[in-house]
C-alpha cells in the first residue's frame, strides 16, 4: 500500500513548468514526502524530499500544503529528458514503498 | 558524482540455478537495500542491510534469498534456486543514514541487473 495518490499520467509542453500533484492525506507528523523518478526501467532517481517547508534544489521544487495532506512537485522548465514515471512516497520506516506513479510525457 | 554500480547488467540463468547479483554502494554509505521490479509492475522492496545484518525484509525475501557484504565495498544478493517468477530487474540502493523520517537519508539506486530465468 503506497498510501499516496497520484494521477496516472500527465502531459507537459517542452520548456513549460510541469506540476505533478500528490495526495497523502493520512501522512503522520514525522513522515517526510519523497519524490523519485524512473526513466525507462533505469534505477529510480532521487529528486527531492521535504517535511513541511517548501524545498528547492537543482532539479525541482516541492510545495507541501500547510496541512501536509498534499504536495506538488514542480519541474520549472521541463525538457524531453524529463519524460519518466514520477513517484511520490511517504517516509515509512527505512523502505521505500512505490506506487504506480505518474507517467509524465514532455512533448515538443 | 559518486554512484551505485551493479554487475552484471543482464544475467540469464536456467531455472534451479544459483545466481549472485553484485553491487558496489556509494563509499561513505552505511545502509544498503535491494529492490526488484517485475516487467510492467511496481518497484518492490526486498531487504535492507546495516552493520552486517538484515534490518528489514519483505515477504518476497524468503529462504531462497540471501545478502552479504563480503568485503568493504561489495554488497551481494544471492538467489539459491531460481524460479521463472524471479525474472525481474533487481536494483541495489544505498543511503548515508537510516529512516525515512529524518533529514539525510535519501536512497540512491544503481542501474539494475536484468535477471532472466529460463
Amino acid at each position: 500500500d503506497a498510501k499516496t495518490t497520484q494521477p496516472p499520467s500527465m502531459d507537459c509542453a517542452e520548456g513549460r513548468a510541469a506540476n505533478l500533484p500528490c495526495n497523502h492525506s493520512t501522512i503522520s507528523g514525522n513522515e517526510y514526502v519523497y519524490w523519485y523518478r524512473q526513466i525507462h526501467s533505469q534505477g529510480p532517481q532521487y529528486i527531492i524530499h521535504g517535511l513541511k517547508n517548501n524545498e528547492t534544489n537543482e532539479m525541482a521544487s516541492l510545495i507541501i500544503t500547510e496541512d501536509r495532506k498534499s504536495s506538488t512537485l514542480i519541474l520549472p522548465h521541463a525538457t524531453l529528458r524529463d519524460t519518466a514515471v514520477y513517484y511520490c512516497l511517504r517516509g515509512y520506516g527505512n523502505k521505500l514503498v512505490f506506487g504506480a506513479g505518474t507517467i509524465l510525457r514532455v512533448k515538443s | 558524482e559518486p554512484e551505485v554500480t551493479q554487475t552484471p547488467s543482464h544475467q540469464v540463468t536456467q531455472m534451479g540455478q544459483e545466481v549472485i547479483l553484485r553491487c558496489v554502494p556509494i563509499s561513505n554509505h552505511l545502509y544498503f537495500y535491494w529492490y526488484r521490479q517485475i516487467l510492467g509492475q511496481k518497484v518492490e522492496f526486498l531487504v535492507s542491510f546495516y552493520n552486517n545484518e538484515i534490518s528489514e525484509k519483505s515477504e518476497i525475501f524468503d529462504d531462497q534469498f540471501s545478502v552479504e557484504r563480503p568485503d568493504g565495498s561489495n554488497f551481494t544478493l544471492k538467489i539459491r534456486s531460481t524460479k521463472l517468477e524471479d525474472s525481474a530487474m533487481y536494483f541495489c540502493a544505498s543511503s548515508e543514514a537510516l529512516g525515512l523520517d529524518s533529514r539525510e537519508n535519501e536512497q540512491y539506486f544503481g542501474p539494475g541487473t536484468r535477471l532472466t530465468v529460463t
